[in-house]
């Protein structure tokens, strides 16, 4: 079965530096990799999605995502935290192999950022 | 455009009392999905609807759970004699279509946040 695990729980940035949330998944065949963020009170919001091609992939909100199959990774990036990016993070990963709308989550990292 | 809106976005309840969870889908969505988040887990699929029928139940976690979904609109998640377990945030998300698989984005809506006394 796929899973995802985020091993960072929380993480704290101060406003202006870089940001990396990891992200590994478990999966056999060519994964559909997803960020979602859920800021406070809110649902989720897609931030960026890979299914095949350029490995590295830009989406919203200044964000980016490297997919690295030799490490089974797909670790989300942004230059430069905003105080507005405190909010939770969840990657998910697709079954391309199977049922083709079930996302499997992990278990989110909480982003912090101090002024 | 509007989009996914759930209610109510808050529910108190007794265990043993049963607690219906609506989901309004995007307009025109014929995919709707359920998971349910917990302190902790993470979020977990729940059920899945393609219009009105369900072809994967598989993350139910007991019969004490169902849901439905009529007109290819509204879905509804009942849960009966409810347990203190049960206390969650429940996401309801809608997408255009599975055809097109994971090529259609899943939308979210804000979740009702269950607490079982």
């Amino acid at each position: 079965a796929q899973s995802v695990t985020q091993p960072d729980i929380h993480i704290t940035v101060s406003e202006g530096a870089s940001l990396e949330l990891r992200c590994n998944y478990s999966y056999g065949a060519t994964p559909y990799l997803f960020w979602y963020v859920q800021s406070p009170g809110q649902g989720l919001q897609l931030l960026l999605k890979y299914f095949s091609g350029d490995t590295l992939v830009q989406g919203i909100k200044g964000f980016e995502a490297e997919f690295k199959r030799s490490q089974s990774s797909f670790n989300l990036r942004k230059p430069s935290v905003h105080w507005s990016d405190a909010a939770e993070y969840f990657c998910a990963v697709g079954n391309s192999g199977g049922s083709n709308y079930k996302l499997t989550f992990g278990k989110g990292t909480l982003l912090t950022v101090n002024p | 455009g509007a989009g996914v809106s759930q209610s109510p976005s808050n529910k108190v309840t007794e265990k043993g009392k049963d607690v219906e969870l609506r989901c309004d889908p995007i307009s025109g969505h014929t995919a709707l999905y359920w998971y349910r988040q917990s302190l902790g887990q993470g979020l977990e699929f729940l059920i899945y609807f393609q219009g009105n029928s369900a072809p994967d139940k598989s993350g139910l976690p007991s019969d004490r759970f169902s849901a439905e979904r009529t007109g290819g609109s509204v879905s509804t998640l009942t849960i009966q004699r409810t347990q203190q377990e049960d206390s969650a945030v429940y996401l309801c998300a809608s997408s255009l279509a599975t055809a097109g698989g994971f090529q259609e984005t899943q939308y979210f809506g804000p979740g009702t946040r269950l607490l079982v006394l």
